[in-house]
């Protein structure tokens, strides 16, 4: 069975204090891995996509690696502005051409001034 | 650009009531997908269409229904509401690839509350 499982599920920082996420995976043959935010009361907010071990993709403080059984979303000197939860989704070959995403239970970071 | 757009942004229903919840996409997006989340659950799709006048059930199909007459909306419909489907509801859409695949990220609405008595 495919799965995706994100730790911590909670991290509190202080303003500067860099950090990461992990997003861990086991599926049958991945298409794409991505990277959402979200506020409280919004939608996830596109973030990154990665399709192969070893890309990596930057925005501004947060960059996004990928390994064949992982991804992580590291987060340099977080401004209380980064606070929101962190999802990390997976498509897989067999979902075929439906584009399907099978989600983590995300992350909610907390930064504190 | 609105992007997504769901309505009603809240809504209160008794058990038994129906109502449906529409999506609506300006990005001319074939994809189109159901979500709900609940605490602890992470996000879980109901139904998705491939295109126009296509619908499929995803992880939690039951006690819903779903159209798509056209392109840019896409309609979820509870036909007899229970406290069980009390929940926020997403609805995303996402593009076909120039790869062949669909591996385009999904963009989402700002969801739809709701609270069933």
């Amino acid at each position: 069975e495919d799965q995706v499982t994100q730790s911590p599920e909670a991290l509190r920082l202080q303003e500067g204090e860099s950090s990461s996420l992990n997003c861990s995976y086991t599926v049958s043959g991945l298409r794409g891995l991505f990277w959402y935010r979200q506020d409280p009361g919004k939608g996830p907010e596109f973030l990154f996509t990665l399709y192969s071990a070893g890309e990596e993709k930057e925005k501004e403080r947060l960059k996004a690696t990928l390994t064949k059984k992982e991804s992580f979303l590291h987060i340099t000197a977080p401004k209380p502005e980064d606070s929101a939860t962190y999802l990390c989704a997976v498509q897989v070959s067999r979902s075929g051409n439906t584009g399907k995403l099978i989600f983590g239970q995300g992350t909610t970071l907390q930064v504190k001034p | 650009n609105a992007g997504v757009t769901q309505t009603p942004k809240f809504r209160v229903l008794k058990t038994g009531q129906s109502m449906t919840l529409l999506c609506a996409q300006d990005m001319n997006h074939e994809y189109m997908y159901w979500y709900r989340q609940d605490p602890g659950m992470g996000l879980r799709l109901i139904h998705y269409s491939v295109g126009e006048g296509t619908t499929a059930k995803g992880e939690v199909p039951d006690g819903y229904n779903v159209s798509r007459l056209k392109k840019q909306n896409f309609l979820l419909g509870l036909e007899s509401a229970a406290p069980s489907q009390t929940s926020v509801y997403f609805c995303a859409s996402s593009s076909y690839g120039v790869t062949g695949y669909s591996n385009q990220p999904q963009h989402f609405g700002d969801g739809t509350r709701l609270s069933i008595l």
